[in-house]
């Protein structure tokens, strides 16, 4: 069975640091291109990040550019989303998505973690 | 950057209903387009990919159509557990706003 599962999630304050892991299982996680997808309370899907199979291709939305940093772990099944300078904004449900190369779409996620950025 | 725009935002309607929601993008992305469904606190669940294909173990009441910039996702007998928000996106990955089908 697939599942992905999201972790490190929780509480933080304005400028703060984060480190969301995504661990994978079910499947050959080396062999697809995976997603950041985050949901403010309330609010509609917003694509953070997404990185290739390889790790050698990354890109960002605009929103977070220059704060977080995606990475992955072939070895270890795990995606990863380094957040720095969290704002209040960011605050939100974060999704990891698996994305089959050619179909251009997330067909599995994880159940989301809930990141709140507040003093 | 392109912008996916959702039509209507909201929806009411009755079971058995035909359904319609259009997603327009404002340039041209091919046929590069994913319909999702998404419960309150439950993550999206891909229906249909590449426009028109339906993804695995979806009803066939669900079908997407379109190319270019005009998108339509259709459920052809609305069913009690398809009340639920539904977003296009396009690759790279940007979302539409969001459709709510609720019940009339």
């Amino acid at each position: 069975e697939v599942q992905l599962v999201e972790s490190g999630g929780g509480l933080v304050q304005p400028g703060g640091s984060l480190r969301l892991s995504c661990a994978a299982s079910g499947f050959t996680f080396s062999g697809y291109e995976m997603n950041w997808v985050r949901q403010a309370p309330g609010k509609g899907l917003e694509w953070v990040s997404y990185i290739s199979i390889s790790g050698f291709t990354i890109y960002y939305a605009d929103s977070v550019k220059g704060r977080f940093t995606i990475s992955r772990d072939n070895a270890k099944n795990s995606l990863y989303l380094q957040m720095n300078s969290l704002r209040a904004e960011d605050t939100a449900v974060y999704y990891c998505a698996r994305a089959p190369t050619g179909i251009a779409a997330g067909d599995y996620w994880g159940q989301g973690i809930l990141v709140t950025v507040s003093s | 950057d392109i912008q996916m725009t959702q039509s209507p935002s909201t929806l009411s309607a009755s079971v058995g209903d035909r359904v319609t929601i259009i997603c327009r993008a404002s340039q041209t992305i091919s046929s590069w387009l994913a319909w999702y469904q998404q419960k309150p606190g439950k993550a999206p669940k891909l229906l249909i990919y590449k426009a028109s294909t339906l993804e695995s173990g979806v009803p066939s009441r669900f079908s997407g159509s379109g190319s270019g910039t005009e998108f339509t996702l259709t459920i052809s007998s609305l069913q009690p557990d398809d009340f639920a928000t539904y977003y296009c996106q396009q690759y790279p990955w940007t979302f539409g706003q969001g459709t709510k089908v609720e019940i009339k």
